[in-house]
């Protein structure tokens, strides 16, 4: 069965260093998005990306975050300058369309900034 | 704005029994309503998704009902085995474009 994959599971990086997350997307769907829960909090959305660009981004993404498909098959999202409240459970998800169709996750990259 | 709340919280159950989580949000203009399982540490696991034409949605032992009108949807989970112990999550897509608004989601432990 298709699914979402992200890389790395788990990642430790100290405040101010940049750090990039990596997701595959299952291959024929066309909307992608980031998401991200800190612990104890709802799952909340970043942003999310259809034809090459940003459709809508929340309050959270800013001008720090940054999200690029390189290829035909990745999807990243960049951190610039780790701050010590970005640590949380990062999920990548992705649906074949929008509002009407199911949006599958991946299995989560957990980020700390030390 | 959607706000999504889900009732209860936690909820512990011996094995066997069925039982019912709850999901309600503010706004019922919703297009459809997605339930997730996530196990602790774990990604999102798509269970059931119904649409707002639809009434309910089964698969296996779930059960997705929805009321649009009420603004609730209900998950029923028949003969409740320990590996159903999880946090079980609703969403609905904000707009057009698909962005969810989770629910705080129920944590859901079944004994053996």
């Amino acid at each position: 069965e298709p699914e979402v994959t992200q890389t790395p599971s788990h990642q430790v990086t100290q405040m101010g260093q940049e750090v990039i997350l990596r997701c595959v997307p299952i291959s024929n769907h066309l909307y992608f998005y980031w998401y991200r829960q800190i612990l104890g909090q709802k799952v909340e959305f970043l942003v999310s990306f259809y034809n090459n660009e940003i459709s809508e981004k929340s309050e959270i993404f800013d001008d720090q975050f940054s999200v690029e498909r390189p290829d035909g098959s990745n999807f990243t999202l960049k951190i610039r300058s780790t701050k010590l409240e970005d640590s949380a459970m990062y999920f990548c998800a992705s649906s074949e369309w929008d509002r009407n169709t199911e949006a599958f996750f991946g299995q989560g990259t957990r980020l700390t900034v030390v | 704005k959607q706000e999504v709340t889900q009732i209860p919280a936690a909820l512990s159950v011996p094995e066997g029994e069925n039982l019912v989580l709850n999901c309600s949000f503010t706004d019922s203009a919703i297009y459809n309503l997605q339930w997730f399982r996530q196990d602790p540490g774990k990604g999102l696991t798509s269970l059931l998704l119904i649409q707002s034409s639809q009434r309910e949605q089964t698969s296996g032992r779930l059960n997705a009902s929805l009321d649009k009108s009420s603004g609730r949807s209900t998950l029923y989970i028949a003969a409740s085995q320990p590996g159903d112990s999880a946090t079980y999550l609703c969403a609905v897509p904000y707009n057009q474009g698909g962005k969810l608004i989770f629910g705080q989601g129920t944590e859901l432990s079944v004994k053996p």
